[in-house]
């Protein structure tokens, strides 16, 4: 079975930096896609950023950036210059086309001090 | 450009008592819909999916159901609500690669 494990339940970081947030997951796919998602105090979930398994590159969206590696199944997002903005649930998320259903982490609450 | 809604936003119902969620998609056509609940402060859980009109995958035994009564339309539905009904309640939709899920604002419900 495949499953997304967030081992940071809460993370924080100062405004004007960077922080990381962990994601690993566990899958015998070789085709497969992973995903940040934010979700706000508002609770509408976000797209952040995804990843194809198929691509060494690592995928950048402005602040946000993964560190994607494939042999550790490990799927890590960095944001750079933290805003307040930032302030959220994190959630890392799997999808393999053989499947129907996206696969969630249980989340990493990220606070951004002033 | 796609986008999806979901109401009501809030809503407060007795234990035993009907339920009706809906959730509507607008600039595509046979999207992918999917039926979320979140617990106060944990991941999501998916209740169900669906691929076509008519055409629904449960993913978890409980007193839920789902209609896709249009290509663009999702229904969660209950006949008699439990207390652990209650929770926050997301609706996605998906289309093709690279299968990222685009949520709506989300449905709180509270069953007392």
């Amino acid at each position: 079975a495949q499953t997304v494990t967030q081992s940071q339940p809460e993370m924080s970081v100062q405004e004007a930096e960077t922080v990381t947030l962990s994601c690993t997951y566990d899958t015998s796919e070789s085709d497969y896609y992973l995903f940040w998602y934010k979700q706000p105090p508002s609770r509408q979930m976000i797209l952040v950023i995804r990843q194809e398994a198929y691509k060494q590159q690592n995928a950048t969206e402005n602040r946000f950036s993964v560190n994607f590696q494939k042999a550790a199944k490990s799927f890590s997002l960095k944001i750079s210059d933290s805003q307040l903005g930032d302030a959220a649930m994190y959630f890392c998320a799997y999808k393999t086309p053989r499947n129907n259903d996206m696969r969630f982490g249980a989340g990493t609450r990220l606070t951004v001090k002033p | 450009s796609q986008t999806i809604h979901q109401w009501p936003a809030t809503l407060v119902q007795p234990v035993g008592s009907p339920l009706s969620l809906e959730c509507t998609v607008e600039g595509t056509s046979n999207p992918n819909l999917y039926w979320y609940r979140q617990a106060a402060g944990r991941g999501l859980q998916l209740l169900f999916y669906s691929v076509g009109i008519g055409q629904i995958s449960s993913e978890v035994p409980q007193n839920l159901s789902a209609s896709r009564p249009q290509d663009r339309q999702f229904i969660l539905s209950s006949k008699k609500l439990l207390l652990s009904d209650s929770g926050f309640y997301l609706c996605a939709w998906s289309q093709g690669t690279p299968y990222e899920q685009y949520f709506g604002p989300g449905t709180r419900l509270t069953v007392t």
